[in-house]
């Protein structure tokens, strides 16, 4: 079982739609969990970060953490063309502050 | 204006060769990481470091090495052992920053290493 999982994609929704990003992950011991956006040929931006059970809202955005069921997401309301791009699931984990990644999943939102 | 810097933006290396990827930041982070990332895959960690003079490897730690004597410095050497090492190199620091107030990955620009 790969550590963060995460389904490529792509998913598609229409602008100002509701997009729904979904990440699971196996170690429980894990303590902080990040999402990251990464635009094609450039670096990972952070969107959000989320360390206890429940929901965390930012302008559009809006990370969910359910440590029991170990999965967190991300879904992104109003979605806009400018928010097409590849969402990164990542947590931090162990004493050396290991952080993994998942593949990512391509969003696509059409005008 | 802190940030990440990354050098070279692009490198082309002959097979046999090592190359040496620069990572330098100016954020006052304890912590820095070096990740691979290859067309359509995610990030996948190669080295990374908590403090001065000690490092861990990650999960591709094959074929590459790293040093850390100073804070600011955290340099990538991919070696000729590296069997298939053209990808997309990222460093990142770990700590606050103004924008994010919270202890995350910030992220340089990038190396695109391409073997000949």
């Amino acid at each position: 079982q790969k550590e963060v999982e995460q389904n490529s994609g792509p998913l598609s929704v229409p602008e100002g739609a509701i997009a729904s990003l979904n990440c699971t992950y196996s170690d429980r011991g894990s303590q902080s969990f990040f999402w990251y956006r990464q635009y094609s040929g450039k670096s990972p931006e952070l969107i959000m970060s989320i360390y206890s059970n429940g929901d965390k809202e930012d302008g559009r955005f809006t990370a969910q953490l359910n440590k029991a069921s170990q999965y967190v997401s991300l879904l992104i309301r109003d979605s806009q063309p400018s928010d097409s791009a590849t969402y990164l699931c990542a947590l931090l984990s162990g004493g050396y502050q290991k952080v993994t990644f998942g593949i990512g999943t391509k969003l696509q939102v059409i005008p | 204006d802190g940030g990440i810097t990354q050098s070279p933006k692009y490198l082309f290396r002959k097979e046999g060769q090592n190359v040496t990827l620069s990572c330098e930041q100016n954020l006052n982070h304890d912590a820095m990481y070096w990740y691979r990332q290859d067309p359509g895959q995610g990030l996948r960690l190669i080295y990374y470091s908590q403090i001065v003079n000690d490092f861990q490897k990650g999960d591709i730690a094959e074929g590459y090495s790293v040093s850390r004597e100073k804070k600011e410095s955290f340099p990538l050497t991919v070696t000729s052992a590296q069997k298939n090492p053209t990808a997309f190199y990222l460093c990142a620091s770990k700590g606050s920053t103004p924008h994010s107030g919270a202890n995350v990955l910030t992220f340089g620009a990038g190396s695109r290493l391409t073997v000949l």
